[in-house]
C-alpha cells in the first residue's frame, strides 16, 4: 500500500522560534499534498493543498506567511511554521495523492509551543 | 452548502455486537467517498473508496456501501482492536482535490 511518512513525529520549541515538518511520500509519486490541523476529538481541518513545483493553494483564514509550504519534489512537502505561538500547538498531518483521487495520510506530528 | 454529516457522534458497542455507522452527504458533482480509520494520536488510515451509489466494499469485519444520500459502514461481529474514530470524506467534481471530512464517528468496543 501507499506509505507516507512524517518527521518528526513530535516536536516542543519555544515561542517566537520556527519549526519545519517533513512530509514525504515513500512507495509512491505524489502529484498533490495536503496539510491538514487537528484539534483534540475534532476532524482534520484542511490548511493547503500543494502541488508539486507550484504555490500552495491555502484555505480562507490560513496565514501563509505563518504556514509556509514547499512541494520541490514528487515525493517531499515541508510545511514550516514560523515565529511560533503556543496557539499554534497542535497535530499537523500531511497527506499525499498520486493520479488517483485516494489520499494517504502521513503519522502525523505533535507541536507543542511553549 | 456541501456538507458531510456523520452519525452518531459516539458508539459504544459490546464485542460481537454488530452494527452500521452513517455518513449523509449534501454535496454536488461527488466524485467519490473514502472512509478512513484514525487511532489517537495516528494519522487516518485508508480504509475504502466508494465511487457510485450501489458499489460495496469489504475488508475483514468492515463493509461499506454508498447511495445518492448517504453512506454507511457495516462492522460485523467487532472486536475490541476494532475501536477508533472512523472518519468519511467525500470528493467532489470542483477540480480541487481536497477533500471535504465528515466530525468522525468514536467507536469503542467493548469485551
Amino acid at each position: 500500500g501507499a506509505v507516507v511518512s512524517q518527521h518528526p513525529s513530535r516536536v516542543i520549541c519555544k515561542s517566537g522560534t520556527s519549526v519545519k515538518i517533513e512530509c514525504r511520500s515513500l512507495d509512491f509519486q505524489a502529484t498533490t499534498m495536503f496539510w491538514y490541523r487537528q484539534f483534540p476529538k475534532k476532524s482534520l481541518m484542511l490548511m493547503a493543498t500543494s502541488n508539486e513545483g507550484s504555490k500552495a493553494t491555502y484555505e480562507q483564514g490560513v496565514e501563509k506567511d505563518k504556514f509556509l509550504i514547499n512541494h520541490a519534489s514528487l515525493t517531499l512537502s515541508t510545511l514550516t511554521v514560523t515565529s511560533a505561538h503556543p496557539e499554534d500547538s497542535s497535530f499537523y498531518i500531511c497527506s499525499a495523492s498520486g493520479e488517483a483521487y485516494e489520499q494517504y495520510f502521513g503519522p502525523g506530528t505533535r507541536l507543542t509551543v511553549t | 452548502e456541501d456538507q458531510v454529516t456523520q452519525s452518531p457522534e459516539a458508539l459504544r458497542l459490546q464485542e460481537g455486537e454488530s452494527s452500521s455507522l452513517n455518513c449523509s452527504y449534501t454535496v454536488s458533482g461527488l466524485r467519490g467517498l473514502f472512509w478512513y480509520r484514525q487511532d489517537p494520536g495516528k494519522g487516518p488510515e485508508f480504509l475504502f473508496t466508494l465511487y457510485s451509489a450501489g458499489e460495496e466494499k469489504e475488508k475483514e469485519r468492515l463493509k461499506a456501501t454508498l447511495t445518492k444520500k448517504e453512506s454507511f459502514l457495516h462492522i460485523t461481529a467487532p472486536k475490541p482492536e476494532d475501536s477508533a474514530t472512523y472518519l468519511c470524506a467525500v470528493f467532489m467534481d470542483t477540480g480541487r482535490r481536497a477533500l471535504t471530512f465528515g466530525s468522525g464517528t468514536r467507536l469503542q468496543v467493548q469485551p
